[in-house]
């Protein structure tokens, strides 16, 4: 089955514990991308990636890292968390090269729950 | 910063077409219109996309206007499952920033 995983899918973390959400795809998609969703704030990019080893930040990348080493996976990094980045998050995978496709027709995980205390 | 503007919030009868609007006067030549749609909690899902010309899926049609500035999701007979946060999006196929902005909370009423 073509699917986006994410995990964890719940997660609660104390300020400055460094943690990673890990996201995977089995689509051999080149374009891969991750959300924050915010009450009132609609869903913002964080950072995305072109493909292997290409990364570039989106609307909110700051307490951020991605990095992109494999096709398949796309980790989301938080060096030192804060509870300011309490949010729902989603990762997304895309491929200009599906019949018809564009890099903006994403397909998207479940998402990731996380508190920050 | 988002560039269409919706209305927050909409009621349809099932069974009944329900039309969502959406403005994006500063579309530009090589900008898409995108809709997406999220149910609850769940990952959004894509629902259709279209460049000049209307277009047709099985799940909605989109109707852009002739200049562009602005276009409508038909859910052809809404159901109860259809109830979800429609979105908006218009961006170029290069694979940059994607504004999701804050979408139409569209509510099928039985």
């Amino acid at each position: 089955e073509a699917q986006v995983t994410q995990n964890p899918r719940y997660l609660i973390t104390v300020t400055g514990k460094k943690l990673t959400v890990t996201c995977s795809q089995n689509m051999n998609h080149e374009y891969m991308s991750w959300y924050r969703q915010d009450p009132g704030l609609g869903l913002r990019q964080i950072y995305y990636s072109m493909n292997v080893e290409v990364t570039d930040k989106g609307d909110v990348p700051e307490g951020y890292k991605v990095s992109r080493k494999e096709k398949r996976n796309f980790p989301l990094i938080l060096e030192s968390p804060s509870p300011n980045q309490t949010s729902l998050y989603f990762c997304a995978s895309s491929s200009p090269h599906n019949p018809g496709g564009t890099y903006n027709e994403q397909f998207f995980g479940p998402g990731t729950r996380l508190t920050v205390l | 910063d988002a560039k269409t503007t919706q209305p927050p919030s909409m009621d349809c009868a099932e069974g009944r077409a329900a039309n969502l609007p959406c403005n994006h006067s500063t579309i530009s030549g090589n900008e898409y219109v995108y809709w997406y749609r999220q149910i609850h909690s769940q990952g959004p899902q894509y629902i259709i996309h279209g460049l000049k010309n209307n277009e047709t899926n099985e799940m909605a049609s989109l109707i852009i206007t002739e200049d562009r500035k602005s276009s409508t999701l038909i859910l052809p007979h809404a159901t109860l499952r259809d109830t979800a946060v429609y979105y908006c999006i218009v961006a170029a196929n290069t694979g940059n920033q994607f504004y999701f902005g804050t979408g139409t909370s569209l509510t099928v009423i039985p």
